[in-house]
């Protein structure tokens, strides 16, 4: 079964650390998506990847990087935690776009999702 | 803002009844689709429908698309205890590298 894994689904941090997320997917997919979801929020994009070594930002990249070294992983990255980001974060990937029977448009497979809080 | 809108934030239903969500929108879109979620976890595609389509099917899914009143309609028939979710609608608009804008979701409650 095709998967985004996310590498951890709990985590706890102090205001101040730097904290990764690291997202890996097994099908070959260029596209690479991060979201947080808050409540009432719904999802929204951070940033997103559609090549190696590519990004685009989404609507809400402040305080947030990423990383794209190898196709399969995609990390995000917090430079300095803040109790704002304590989050649901979630990461998706996507077959290129224009392929398949999804031929033009862009259907996303999730991982799990990783809680972060920030105290 | 490009975010869906779901309606209601909210439904509450019996098994066997069928529930209904909407989602509305505000800019063109190529293609709309539909995604659950269980608490606590990550997304799920259920259902695609294309800006030329009017309607499609999936097993007990079935999804309407107006694009003149920029809306979409999820039914789910007989419903059961296990399709208690979040269900979030996503418009795409063929362009921007094929990002997706997620609305806020309905969470539906099915009672056994």
């Amino acid at each position: 079964d095709v998967k985004v894994t996310q590498s951890s689904r709990y985590l706890v941090k102090r205001t101040g650390e730097k904290v990764f997320l690291e997202c890996v997917q097994d099908m070959d997919h260029e596209n690479m998506f991060w979201y947080r979801q808050d409540p009432g929020l719904g999802l929204r994009l951070i940033y997103f990847s559609y090549d190696v070594k590519m990004k685009e930002k989404g609507d809400i990249p402040e305080g947030y990087s990423v990383s794209r070294e190898k196709k399969e992983r995609f990390s995000l990255i917090l430079e300095s935690a803040s109790t704002n980001q304590t989050s649901m974060y979630l990461c998706a990937s996507s077959p290129p776009w224009g392929t398949g029977a999804t031929t033009g448009a862009n259907v996303l497979t999730f991982g799990a999702g990783s809680r972060l809080t920030v105290l | 803002s490009q975010q869906g809108e779901e309606d209601p934030q909210a439904l509450s239903i019996q098994e066997g009844e069928n529930a209904t969500m909407n989602c509305s929108y505000k800019t063109s879109i190529n293609n709309l689709q539909w995604y659950r979620q269980n608490s606590g976890r990550g997304l799920v595609h259920l259902i695609l429908i294309r800006s030329n389509e009017r309607e499609k099917h999936s097993g007990r899914l079935r999804v309407t698309l107006d694009t003149s009143k920029k809306s979409s309609s999820l039914l789910i028939t007989a419903s059961r205890a296990a399709d208690t979710a979040s269900y979030f609608c996503a418009t795409g608009r063929g362009s921007t590298l094929g990002r997706l804008y997620f609305g806020r979701g309905t969470q539906l409650t099915v009672w056994p």
